[in-house]
């Protein structure tokens, strides 16, 4: 998965409760972004970051957060944790955003908001 | 509005027979398209991309791609299917802020 690791791989949590999921990419990437899959939907994006301390927003940002204080790291928070939060989450890295780069993704994260 | 279309929630395909999976984009400029794969329990594994020239693109594992303009069309495609090619087959287009939207996703089953 083209050193990209992401934990957990697995949470259970509760509505109302700040989640907090980690991205962490050997590849000295510049962008790295952060995807959510539902069935029907693809994969939607949520954040992503162009370089550190710089994020921007997704299609799908409500109710989430990123913080990016490393290139190797980008962090993913639900401040409060929603049953439709559930969803497994994908993170992803990019050299650059030209036309032929390719995105690379990690194993995911699979969230369960009870 | 730009999108990615993939009209079919799931492909059967005997396994040896060729398989087409189908995707329809619409975009502004020119389309950047990639395809990927995923496996269960795993991360997006990618597979091909067109950008610019040969209309027939050729990627990972056999699999190939063909872009058609007129039709807004790149379909996914190989000669010849593996029951092991069974899996989840997202397109997606990149659009000029360089970020990826996705097709809802296509299951691919190949039976023996």
């Amino acid at each position: 998965d083209a050193g990209i690791t992401q934990s957990p791989r697995h949470k259970v949590t509760e509505t109302g409760t700040p989640v907090t999921l980690r991205c962490h990419q050997t590849e000295n990437h510049r962008y790295m972004y952060w995807y959510r899959q539902d069935p029907g939907h693809g994969l939607r994006l949520i954040h992503y970051s162009y370089g550190v301390k710089d994020t921007d927003k997704g299609e799908v940002s409500d109710g989430y957060s990123v913080s990016r204080s490393k290139t190797e790291d980008f962090l993913l928070t639900l401040e409060s944790a929603t049953s439709s939060q559930t969803s497994v989450y994908f993170c992803a890295i990019s050299d650059n955003t030209g036309a032929g780069e390719t995105q690379y993704f990690g194993p995911g994260t699979r969230l369960l908001v009870l | 509005a730009q999108s990615v279309a993939q009209p079919e929630d799931q492909v059967n395909v005997a396994e040896g027979n060729p398989l087409t999976v189908k995707c329809t984009y619409s975009v502004s400029g020119n389309p950047y398209l990639f395809w990927y794969v995923q496996y269960p329990n795993r991360g997006l594994q990618f597979l091909l991309k067109y950008i610019t020239g040969d209309n027939l693109v050729k990627g990972s594992y056999g699999f190939e791609a063909e872009f058609n303009k007129s039709q807004t069309s790149f379909h996914l495609k190989k000669p010849s299917a593996l029951v092991s090619d069974s899996a989840l087959y997202f397109c997606a287009v990149r659009v000029h802020t360089g970020k990826l939207i996705f097709g809802q996703g296509t299951t691919l089953q190949v039976k023996p």
